[in-house]
């Protein structure tokens, strides 16, 4: 048990849908993000809330859109989304200082999302 | 750019050692993570490298070369439940954690 929650698990959703992923992170930490996990490539960052400040990846597709109410709730609300979409994403947490630092990450088990 | 390398696959016998390289060119450097990930579950914490030299914790060690941008994890007495991938990750001064594609061990009896 690493002490961070997502649900759901699994999910398939059509193009045309809208749904979220829900993390929830047990540790006290206060930055969380969000990281897709496609087959034979590396992790990729997606978004970073740190200390209630949003970390923006510019690469990321407005048909992703995160939602941080507080520092143990993150959320990914999709909507349109592609099959090349179709991936694991994981959320993580950790501990975060203004000073910078650097402090390992604790993950989630992921949500494994097909777009059809 | 940013660029983190590990070998893809690796197979290794129950009770052996293995050594799973990582090199990576980053801008600026402010430490490296391995990660294990099983089969459909999260990636777990395993170890932190920001000073050259090994750390050693049980039958894991890792070591790191920032001259040579180089690290490897090292596995000792191979159990079958070792088999995973393992990922290596890099703080650059992007204040974020690159990761590379993961290193897909096979523990074999």
């Amino acid at each position: 048990e690493t002490g961070v929650t997502q649900t759901p698990r699994h999910l398939v959703m059509g193009m045309t849908n809208k749904k979220s992923l829900k993390c929830e992170q047990h540790l006290g930490h206060n930055a969380m993000y969000w990281y897709k996990q496609s087959a034979k490539k590396p992790l990729e960052l997606m978004f970073v809330y740190s200390l209630e400040e949003r970390v923006e990846n510019n690469s990321v597709p407005s048909r992703f859109s995160p939602e941080c109410p507080n520092s143990s709730h993150l959320f990914l609300h999709l909507h349109t989304l592609q099959p090349e979409d179709s991936a694991l994403y994981l959320c993580a947490s950790s501990q975060a200082g203004r000073t910078g630092g650097v402090y390992e990450q604790y993950f989630g088990p992921g949500t494994r999302l097909t777009v059809t | 750019g940013q660029n983190i390398d590990q070998p893809t696959e690796m197979t290794a016998t129950e009770g052996a050692i293995v050594q799973i390289n990582c090199t990576y060119q980053t801008s600026g450097f402010n430490g490296l993570f391995w990660y294990q990930q099983h089969a459909g579950e999260a990636p777990t914490f395993l170890s932190y490298n920001v000073l050259d030299g090994l750390e050693e914790k049980g039958r894991f060690s890792s070591f790191l070369s920032r001259s040579k941008g180089y690290s490897y994890l090292l596995l000792k007495e191979l159990q079958m439940k070792d088999s995973a991938s393992y990922l290596c990750a890099v703080y650059g001064n992007t204040g974020k954690l690159i990761f590379g594609q993961g290193t897909t061990l096979q523990v074999k009896p």
